[in-house]
């Protein structure tokens, strides 16, 4: 089994529903971040967690809410998705070092398309 | 805040030509530095890094990687590169000063015609 799991893998979704994304981690790391990746721009950071009571947000939060369910789950939410979300979404965890292992383990991704 | 250069956004080489791909960021204190590769259709994947002593530093597939503090530069390079090298290189920095987290680069896309 994925160190970082993501479902789902691929979605497709209408303007103005709500949808949610999962991530669930078996690394037991503190951290997890959620980013969007779109061509040309990179990864940019939409929300992060320290742990359960500690979230933030990133650079890009407009639009999305998160929930840290528990240690091992940080699932996002688009509440009223738009065309301009059309991306791909990636779970990260980490240490509280940020260096531990490989640094951040990535998830597989979720390639969400909003029509 | 630090920011991540990645000047090169698409490179395109043949089979055996040597690569280099440049990453400089801003912060002038203390950094842990990082190469992910993102295969087509997967996720990132450290590929190599760098936290301390020999600024050379040689990760996984023949990649290594140089730390030039006073040009703030950790470039990527390979001697002689491979059609299965194709991917996106993500270059990411962690300051001392970020609360341990790590700032990522724009990458650069590479694409090793065979």
């Amino acid at each position: 089994d994925a160190d970082v799991t993501q479902t789902p893998r691929n979605r497709i979704t209408k303007t103005g529903k709500r949808i949610m994304l999962e991530c669930s981690q078996t690394k037991g790391h503190d951290r997890m971040y959620w980013y969007r990746q779109d061509p040309g721009l990179g990864l940019r950071l939409i929300y992060y967690s320290f742990d359960v009571k500690d979230i933030n947000k990133g650079e890009i939060s407009d639009g999305y809410s998160v929930s840290r369910q528990a240690q091992a789950k940080f699932s996002l939410s688009l509440e009223s998705a738009i065309p301009n979300q059309t991306a791909l979404y990636f779970c990260a965890t980490s240490d509280r070092t940020g260096t531990g292992g490989d640094g951040y383990t990535f998830g597989s991704g979720t390639r969400l398309t909003v029509v | 805040a630090q920011s991540v250069s990645q000047h090169n956004h698409h490179v395109i080489l043949s089979e055996a030509a040597s690569l280099e791909l440049g990453c400089n960021y801003s912060y002038g204190g203390t950094v842990n530095l990082f190469w992910y590769v993102q295969y087509p259709g997967q996720h990132l994947q450290l590929l190599l890094k760098y936290f301390s002593g020999d600024p050379l530093v040689k990760g996984i597939k023949g990649f290594e990687a140089e730390f030039i503090k006073s040009k703030f530069s950790f470039n990527l390079r390979k001697p002689s590169v491979q059609w299965s090298d194709t991917a996106e290189y993500f270059c990411a920095v962690k300051a001392d000063n970020a609360g341990n987290m790590l700032t990522f680069g724009g990458g650069t896309r590479l694409m090793v015609k065979p």
